[in-house]
């Protein structure tokens, strides 16, 4: 069975730039929440998606933002990109609450 | 709100257990868990125990809890250079919400092996 995938694996922009980061749940969920795990701040819960729907955001600005498709992947988008947007963006599918499976990460770098 | 609290390095050994230890704070904790993390890649959900369970065991791995103090233990048996990673620690409120808020997660122990 395939895991959670995520793309792409790294991602360089400049500040101001936009960001589109992309994940595939695991055949089969339907819940796939994102997390940004950045140096000293640890791992923050950003967003949640269940069937195609945005239940819950995490302490973020709204230029941190998202959506699910009908095939439950899901895309991260963050606008006006700022230095410390810099971090590993781990995105989660789970089926129900209690697991949550993670991808190996986008490492987004932002100069 | 939830906090979750680790300590952050920890080394044994080849060979000895490793104990890894959390506290947590919110006491409507449903779930518990522990992932691994190893250099450059992302977390793997290692087990999780149920707020109502005490122990839960799965070939080397043995999971304590007791909810009264609000700590949690992870115990690793005959400790192998593979266990090198982090570690984190990490719980949901499965009934605020349905797990709107996510996992909350500790900082992380560095599990470091000695040969």
């Amino acid at each position: 069975e395939a895991g959670v995938t995520q793309s792409p694996t790294h991602l360089i922009k400049t500040r101001g730039q936009q960001a589109t980061l992309r994940c595939s749940p695991i055949s089969g969920h339907t819940s796939v929440y994102w997390y940004q795990q950045a140096l000293g701040l640890g791992l923050q819960f950003l967003l949640w998606y269940d069937e195609g729907e945005e239940r819950n955001r995490g302490n973020f600005p709204p230029r941190f933002s998202g959506r699910q498709f009908p095939n439950y992947s899901s895309e991260l988008n963050v606008n006006a990109l700022e230095l410390e947007d810099s971090a590993l963006y781990l995105c989660a599918s789970s089926l129900v609450t209690n697991e949550q499976f993670f991808g190996p990460g986008t490492r987004l770098t932002v100069l | 709100g939830e906090d979750v609290e680790q300590s952050l390095f920890l080394s044994v050994r080849e060979g000895d257990s490793s104990v890894i230890n959390c506290t947590y704070t919110d006491s409507s904790s449903t779930y518990l868990y522990w992932y691994k993390q190893e250099p450059g890649a992302g977390l793997q959900l290692l087990t999780y125990i149920f707020s109502n369970m005490d122990m839960k065991q799965d070939q080397r791995l043995t999971v304590l809890l007791n909810k009264k103090d609000k700590h949690l233990s992870l115990r690793i048996a005959d400790t192998q250079t593979g266990d090198s990673a982090i570690y984190f620690c990490a719980e949901i409120d499965q009934y605020s919400g349905g797990g709107a808020d996510g996992l909350t997660f500790g900082k992380g122990t560095h599990l470091i092996i000695q040969p």
